[in-house]
């Protein structure tokens, strides 16, 4: 079946620090591929996606681009705030959204970032 | 308001109780899904809910667990006689057939089973 592999954390940086949280995927077809943002007391929202090979998502900064060659779709940010302290997750869709069909996304466990002043 | 709302926002019940969460999804959204979210894992799907269609409960855990939703909108997910091992937080998320595969999600139901 279908799954995601987070990078574990919690993350803890510096502002202004690089950000990289890892993912990978196990797909059997070509699936669009996520990144869902979950900040304290809130629900998650999704925060950029990408949903052929090659595609970059962004978004407030951040940035995944989407390698079927190495199965991954890290996400980035060059510059990291106070504000983007929130649990990051990783999805896959294993459906394209093109087909207009909308269905189960499959989630990472979660990658738990903390910025520090 | 014009988000995914979900009650109770805290639950605390014990084992062997039946529990009942409700989600009322973004007017005009046709999917509705169920997630469980435990400490330390990823989001679980539960069950999916597209305007008409059956339903696809290929996530329920045990026949325990149920969920429906009336008239195309609000939605209730049942566990009957609960274990301590249900206790997580319940996600209730929508989306519309234009939304380009954008979820949006509710703030939860986090239920407890002593």
């Amino acid at each position: 079946g279908n799954s995601v592999t987070q990078m574990e954390g919690p993350v803890t940086l510096s502002e202004e620090a690089f950000l990289t949280i890892n993912c990978t995927y196990t797909a059997t077809g070509y699936p669009s591929l996520f990144w869902y943002v979950q900040y304290p007391g809130e629900g998650l929202q999704l925060l950029l996606k990408a949903t052929k090979a090659d595609d970059k998502g962004s978004n407030k900064g951040f940035e995944a681009t989407y390698r079927k060659e190495t199965t991954s779709f890290h996400l980035e940010k060059g510059s990291v705030q106070v504000s983007d302290s929130a649990v990051y997750f990783c999805a896959l869709s294993e459906f394209p959204w093109s087909s207009g069909s909308a269905r189960q996304l499959t989630f990472g466990s979660g990658t738990q970032l903390t910025v520090l002043p | 308001g014009a988000g995914v709302s979900q009650s109770p926002s805290n639950k605390v019940t014990e084992k062997g109780k039946d529990v009942e969460l409700r989600c009322d999804p973004i007017s005009g959204h046709t999917a509705l899904y169920w997630y469980r979210q435990s400490l330390g894992q990823g989001l679980e799907f539960l069950i999916y809910f597209q305007g008409n269609s059956a339903p696809d409960k290929s996530g329920l855990p045990s026949d325990r667990f149920s969920a429906e939703r009336t008239g195309g909108s609000v939605s209730t997910l049942t566990i009957q006689r609960t274990q301590q091992e249900d206790s997580a937080v319940y996600l209730c998320a929508s989306s519309s057939r234009q939304g380009g595969g954008e979820l949006f999600f509710g703030e939860g139901s986090r239920l407890t089973v002593l």
